[in-house]
């Protein structure tokens, strides 16, 4: 699976849109854009992915390059509870095998 | 039900003892995970079962045993433990497949004495 390079650290102001980057240049063409985040104590969290197309859901946007080398997660209005460590993962395992790098710590502020 | 359910919540055990965790899920999942979490650390996959059959075994040692009874639940069976395998064990599952998210429990944390 591609390795994935993400920021380790992140602040947001509360209302305001979080846009994290992913880097993951080595992805190949059959792998996806996962993105979970964990919060304090808590089991990772799905929140959306994506192979080629940008995708939209309830909780994000997935933003991918035409090239895919790169993507954005973006968190349209952020929350004090949207305050989480989020995990990029990219993967092309037929099982869905995934495997955690270390992740952005997001602080949403007051 | 869209939950996985993870019991105990927390577990105390000495490193002579015997404890099983359970996870389970009535999702219609095909696959299930075991992952373990130190403390700041990301989640690490130990195990993967498809359609009940252990598919992946990350070098596991062997005093931690999967098992997967039915295709909703699925144990971790620990022995002879050392104060280091204190962690967070998360399970997870999905539909199996490149185009699905999985749903993780809350996890078992776990303290070895």
């Amino acid at each position: 699976d591609a390795k994935t390079t993400q920021p380790t650290s992140m602040d947001c102001a509360e209302g305001r849109a979080a846009n994290l980057p992913c880097n993951h240049s080595t992805i190949s063409g059959n792998e996806y854009v996962y993105w979970y985040r964990q919060i304090h104590s808590q089991g990772p969290q799905y929140i959306i992915h994506g192979l080629k197309n940008n995708e939209t859901n309830e909780m994000a946007s997935l933003i991918i390059t035409e090239d895919r080398k790169s993507s954005t997660l973006i968190l349209p209005h952020a929350t004090l509870r949207d305050t989480a460590v989020y995990y990029c993962i990219v993967s092309g395992d037929s099982w869905g095998k995934l495997q955690f790098g270390a992740g952005t710590q997001v602080v949403v502020t007051p | 039900d869209t939950e996985v359910t993870q019991t105990p919540k927390h577990l105390v055990m000495g490193m002579t003892n015997k404890k099983s965790l359970k996870c389970e899920q009535h999702m219609g999942h095909r696959a299930m995970y075991w992952y373990k979490q130190k403390a700041k650390k990301p989640p690490e996959l130990m195990f993967v079962y498809s359609y009940e059959k252990l598919s992946i075994n990350e070098s596991v040692p062997s005093r931690f045993s999967p098992e997967c009874p039915n295709s909703s639940l699925l144990n971790l069976h620990l022995h002879a433990l050392q104060p280091e395998d204190s962690a967070l064990y998360l399970c997870a599952s999905s539909p199996g497949g490149r185009d699905y998210g999985y749903t993780f429990g809350s996890g078992t944390r776990l303290t070895v004495v």
